[in-house]
């Protein structure tokens, strides 16, 4: 498996702020991803960051409001910018880990709530 | 593009039953299908999953069937513990893309003692 871990666990932000979301893995992994869970929902895909190059968004989602960086192979950013309350959920952070067969891991996830 | 649909979106048994969640999926191109399960406040954990060349998996109290032709899987624990208590996902890859899993909406399971 994968230890993924997120800071920060939870955050409060007022609106119109922006938030970036860290998530560190503790092995170099090739694929890692942003997925959000909105109140009592399921998981919804955001973007699959990919190193040295931008990330691909998935459908209704856009890089301005959620930029993302991926400087190597163990490290991921996630920033919500310019926050409204619909921004209130979890994000997630998740990583494929091949070892003869493919597996996907999720992070404990980001609490954000705006106000 | 992929749908997954989940069955039933509560699930209240006793202690010692069997509790099986259902899912069916849309795009036959799938093949890899795990369940999560999500304590509350934390994020998804993989509990099972399974590909698309096999029909059956099983660890310990936990199983999950795959039937390709139908497209359909479901996760089946027996002797349930209300430690199980918890939300489960079931989740299917859209096209063979790794990474782009489509998710159920998720089943509430309580065990009660």
């Amino acid at each position: 498996s994968a230890v993924i871990s997120q800071k920060p666990s939870r955050d409060i932000c007022q609106r119109g702020t922006s938030l970036t979301i860290q998530c560190q893995v503790d092995s170099q992994v090739t694929m890692m991803f942003w997925y959000r869970q909105q109140p009592g929902q399921s998981l919804t895909l955001i973007a699959t960051a990919n190193q040295g190059s931008e990330a691909t968004y998935e459908s209704g989602f856009v890089i301005d409001k959620f930029p993302i960086s991926r400087p190597n192979l163990t490290f991921s950013t996630l920033t919500v910018s310019n926050m409204s309350p619909e921004d209130s959920s979890i994000y997630l952070c998740s990583v494929v880990v091949i070892r003869g067969k493919e597996t996907q891991y999720f992070g404990p996830g980001t609490r954000l709530l705006v106000l | 593009g992929e749908n997954v649909e989940q069955h039933p979106s509560t699930l209240s048994v006793q202690e010692g039953d069997s509790a099986v969640i259902k899912c069916t999926y849309s795009d036959s191109a799938s093949n890899y299908f795990p369940w999560y399960k999500q304590e509350l406040g934390k994020g998804p954990q993989l509990i099972i999953d399974i590909r698309s060349n096999v029909g059956e998996k099983k660890d310990q109290r936990i199983a999950v069937t795959l039937n390709k032709t139908a497209k359909h899987f479901s996760l089946h624990i027996t002797e349930t513990q209300p430690e199980d208590s918890a939300v489960y996902f079931c989740a299917a890859i859209e096209g063979g893309s790794q990474g782009n899993l489509i998710f159920g909406k998720g089943t509430k399971l309580s065990v009660k003692p």
